[in-house]
């Protein structure tokens, strides 16, 4: 059974810090990852990783995938409290058309 | 402006009564997709749709059905067999075909049953 697992769970940081948030997987015929940022409603796309080791950046965040060790890491530099969401991520594999896994989210809290 | 739309925003309901969640999109996207989400567990699939006319389960069909009539279009109904259907259900689209591309969501509904 595919699986997406991220962590810490949940965090609490102040604004200035750095966050880093993990996201392992196991599943058959990998495609792509992608992470998304949910504030209160709709989850809005940041990312999306095909090949292992090319860092892709936007702003203060960057995201890496390591296809060997099967997971992602989501750096978040400068934290602000605007950052405050949930960060979701998702897998896609060849062998299930345009259909996303997802891992439970990290909630992630910057405080003044 | 393009996008999604889901209506309403909140919604409550009692115990028994079947409630129907309303998908809009104007992106032109051929794939459409129903998720629920809980505290703590992420997105769960529902059902999708890669094109009109036909539609998928996804991992947690049961108590729940949909149509695809347009294209634009992708009507969830929450029917009184779903046994927990207190929960946050978004909708999302995305382009079809041979080419992968990420999903857009809606703004959600949350759903309260008593």
């Amino acid at each position: 059974e595919d699986k997406v697992v991220q962590s810490p769970l949940s965090l609490v940081v102040h604004e200035g810090d750095t966050v880093t948030l993990n996201c392992s997987y196991e599943v058959t015929n990998f495609r792509s990852l992608l992470w998304y940022k949910q504030e209160k409603k709709a989850p809005t796309f940041l990312f999306m990783l095909t090949s292992s080791g090319i860092e892709k950046k936007s702003g203060r965040l960057s995201s890496i995938l390591d296809k060997k060790e099967l997971f992602s890491i989501l750096n978040i530099t400068a934290t602000q409290t605007g950052d405050s969401a949930i960060y979701l991520c998702a897998v896609a594999t060849t062998d299930s058309w345009g259909k996303l896994q997802f891992g439970a989210g990290t909630q992630v809290v910057v405080t003044p | 402006d393009g996008g999604i739309t889901q209506s309403p925003k909140y919604l409550f309901r009692k115990e028994g009564q079947n409630v129907t969640l309303s998908c809009e999109q104007n992106l032109n996207h051929d794939a459409m997709y129903w998720y629920r989400q809980d505290p703590g567990q992420g997105l769960r699939l529902i059902y999708y749709s890669q094109i009109v006319n036909d539609f998928q389960k996804g991992d947690i069909a049961e108590g729940y059905s949909v149509s695809r009539e347009k294209k634009e279009s992708f009507p969830l109904t929450v029917t009184s067999a779903q046994k927990n259907p207190t929960a946050f259900y978004l909708c999302a689209s995305s382009p079809a075909g041979g080419a992968f591309s990420e999903q857009y969501f809606g703004p959600g509904t949350r759903l309260t049953v008593t």
